[in-house]
């Protein structure tokens, strides 16, 4: 398998611009994570999914922030219009469930520079 | 709502020994983890515990408390590689379903 694959892997965009940042995971993984992390503020949980359905948004900033799974094999996270503070590196992360020992497989991350 | 507190930076030397603690409080547990993450890169697993003691994978190993919400690893045998950020994170919850909340990591500082 591929692991989690994220793109892009760097955005550089002017404050109010729209961005989209994609996630494939990993095959027969049924939860679906997004993170965000930044110096200050560590590793954050943004919202999760479990088959496609979101579970917990509770993470999510604010409304400028969606985040969506149409099906089994792709998210995207979005922001719009998009702040200097979000600059952040944004990982996106899958397990197979969420008891035991089943950990987070996390992809590369994309790295957002807003302007 | 939960507090999940490591130590901000650690410098130990190469072939030495390092132990990095973690404390949480969380509403419910359901599992901790650590994880390694070099810079620039993904975090990526190291080890898990939810029943009391000790955990020991190869230079690694993890220890966990939960009546102290406590736990440490312990790495032994430093190499210079093992220069990464550490990040304890609890699995809240009294069930299977909750997601895993992270502690700003601990970043470690090998040298020769």
């Amino acid at each position: 398998d591929a692991g989690v694959i994220q793109s892009p892997r760097h955005e550089v965009t002017e404050m109010g611009q729209e961005v989209t940042l994609r996630c494939k995971p990993i095959s027969g993984h049924d939860y679906l994570f997004w993170y965000r992390q930044t110096m200050m503020r560590g590793l954050e949980l943004l919202i999760y999914f479990n088959n496609n359905v979101p579970i917990d948004d509770s993470g999510m900033p604010e409304d400028r922030f969606s985040a969506k799974m149409p099906n089994a094999s792709f998210s995207t996270l979005k922001i719009q219009p998009s702040e200097p503070r979000d600059s952040a590196v944004y990982f996106c992360a899958s397990s197979l469930s969420l008891s035991g020992a089943n950990v987070l497989t996390f992809g590369a991350g994309s790295r957002l520079t807003v302007l | 709502g939960q507090n999940i507190d490591q130590p901000t930076e650690m410098t130990a030397t190469e072939g030495a020994i390092v132990q990095i603690n973690c404390t949480y409080q969380t509403s419910g547990f359901n599992g901790l983890f650590w994880y390694q993450q070099h810079a620039g890169e993904a975090p990526t697993f190291l080890s898990y515990n939810v029943l009391d003691g000790l955990e020991e994978k190869g230079r690694f190993s993890s220890f966990l408390s939960r009546s102290k919400g406590y736990s440490y690893l312990l790495l032994k045998e430093l190499q210079m590689k093992d220069s990464a950020s550490y990040l304890c994170a609890v699995r809240e919850g009294h069930q299977a379903g909750t997601a895993l909340i992270f502690g700003k990591g601990t970043t470690l500082s090998v040298s020769s």
